[in-house]
């Protein structure tokens, strides 16, 4: 596809349930990056996989959120057990990026926004 | 840690008036230093970047220079328009080959007619 695409865009839960959400890099990103952006704040880093290598998953906030790339391509964050503080914009990032000392752009998708009641 | 501070939002000004949002930084190492635009109801693009201390950083008018004695990366455009209107988000990458983009917590512009 032309960019980075998640879905649901929207995804109302009640409090206790389970969510996955799903994130459809550019083709042949190898870098795959997950962030949580709070109402009025910055996005915060939660996780991010180099193929299906989960190389950083020092910001899932607690064991509830558990993120997968099993092929290298689509990723899912699932969050068990929701609760109204992770009502947020989920925003998913993929990028070319290789080499651990190289810089290639972070390209976002438009993010999927988990309303937890 | 690393951390990132920019001045609140939101900035409010008229059509071709000049623009400086401010950014500075707190990180391990020598960091990269970014810019990032959110338009309404689209998603984070990169504005501009610089990789190394003196490096300006510029786009679409838009410009930013590392500053690395006083930790700071403020970005400037001459004469802003109403498709300017935006937030504006300040980032950094450290320089320890972690990926992971740190950001700020964002500045909104409006540019009036």
């Amino acid at each position: 596809g032309a960019g980075v695409s998640q879905s649901p865009r929207y995804k109302v839960a009640k409090r206790g349930q389970d969510v996955a959400l799903r994130c459809d890099p550019i083709s042949g990103h190898v870098s795959l990056f997950w962030y949580q952006q709070a109402l009025g704040q910055g996005p915060e880093f939660l996780t991010y996989f180099q193929n299906e290598a989960q190389l950083d998953k020092s910001g899932l906030p607690s064991d509830r959120f558990f993120a997968e790339r099993p092929e290298g391509s689509v990723s899912t964050l699932k969050i068990q057990r929701t609760q109204q503080e992770d009502s947020a914009v989920y925003l998913c990032a993929s990028s070319l990026a290789r080499l651990a000392g190289s810089y290639n752009e972070q390209f976002f998708g438009p993010g999927t926004r988990l309303t937890v009641l | 840690g690393n951390s990132v501070t920019q001045m609140e939002g939101p900035v409010t000004l008229s059509e071709e008036a000049f623009l400086t949002i401010n950014c500075t930084y707190t990180a391990t190492g020598y960091p990269s230093l970014f810019w990032y635009v959110q338009y309404p109801g689209e998603g984070l693009q990169l504005l501009l970047k610089a990789t190394k201390a003196d490096d300006k950083g510029s786009n679409k008018g838009f410009e930013a220079t590392y500053r690395k004695e006083t930790t700071s990366f403020h970005l400037e455009k001459g004469s802003v328009q109403v498709s300017d209107s935006a937030v504006y988000f300040c980032a950094l990458r450290e320089g320890t080959g972690r990926r992971a983009l740190t950001f700020g917590s964002g500045t909104r512009l409006q540019v009036q007619p």
